[in-house]
């Protein structure tokens, strides 16, 4: 099973809004409502950003959203700020029995700040 | 809260295996899913298995089946990865991270296990 499909750099001013999206299948993403995503910055561990598509763990900033249509899941960042640069990466789960595995992460994105 | 700390750096040589630990806190290991994620440098990440709570079992992401395989102490609340037959694609960093349960998210994750695979 491929990676899911992310584009390889948005980038924003600070204060403005970014959309990153993740497409991939009826098999992952659009086959479930267990799409996460994942903030990295450099030499760091990944740290969960949103999850079951729009849910937001405790401690993370109301600026990140998350949300699906069909096969695409995108993530928002509304206001920007300089520390939001960083990698993000999306994740779905694609179930188990019939497949080989049952998670796959997308291709991840760079987001830089102007 | 969960806490996970992984073992050092490993520097292996082609066609030797590496075992990597990831010592679980906070909870103990029955309760929780782990699984193994690796990120080769400047790539993204890739899934390469865990405990799936729906089934009960242990299931390997296709590409690592045949040389990977992950084990729990749980006397310790201790997870292994060992990989195989390493060969220099193998160099990455290689985190634990649980879910909770299955189609779960994986919070948190360990600080990551450099693999150099280097003749």
């Amino acid at each position: 099973q491929s990676a899911l499909t992310q584009p390889r750099s948005v980038s924003g001013s600070p204060g403005q809004s970014v959309t990153i999206s993740c497409t991939g299948t009826s098999s992952d993403v659009g086959g479930y409502n267990y799409v996460s995503w994942y903030q990295q910055h450099p030499g760091k561990a990944p740290k969960l950003m949103i999850y079951d598509v729009s849910k937001r763990p405790s401690g993370v900033p109301d600026r990140f959203s998350g949300s699906k249509s069909g096969n695409t899941a995108s993530l928002t960042i509304s206001g920007l700020q300089a520390e939001d640069e960083a990698d993000y990466y999306c994740c779905s789960y694609a179930g188990s029995y019939t497949f080989a595995f049952n998670y796959v992460f997308g291709t991840g994105t760079k987001v830089t700040v102007l | 809260q969960v806490q996970l700390v992984q073992s050092g750096a490993e520097v292996k040589k082609p066609g030797a295996s590496v075992k990597v630990s990831c010592k679980v806190s906070g909870y103990t290991l029955t309760e929780l899913s782990m699984h193994w994620v690796r990120q080769a440098p400047g790539k993204g990440l890739e899934w390469m298995g865990g405990f799936d709570p729906e089934d009960g079992e242990t299931i390997y992401a296709q590409k690592f089946q045949g040389r990977v395989t992950m084990t729990e102490d749980t006397s310790t609340d201790t997870a292994y990865m060992e990989l195989s037959s390493l060969r220099s694609e193998d160099t990455a960093v290689y985190y634990c991270a649980t879910i909770a349960a299955a189609g779960g998210w994986f919070d948190p994750w360990g600080q990551g296990t450099l693999v150099t695979v280097s003749s």
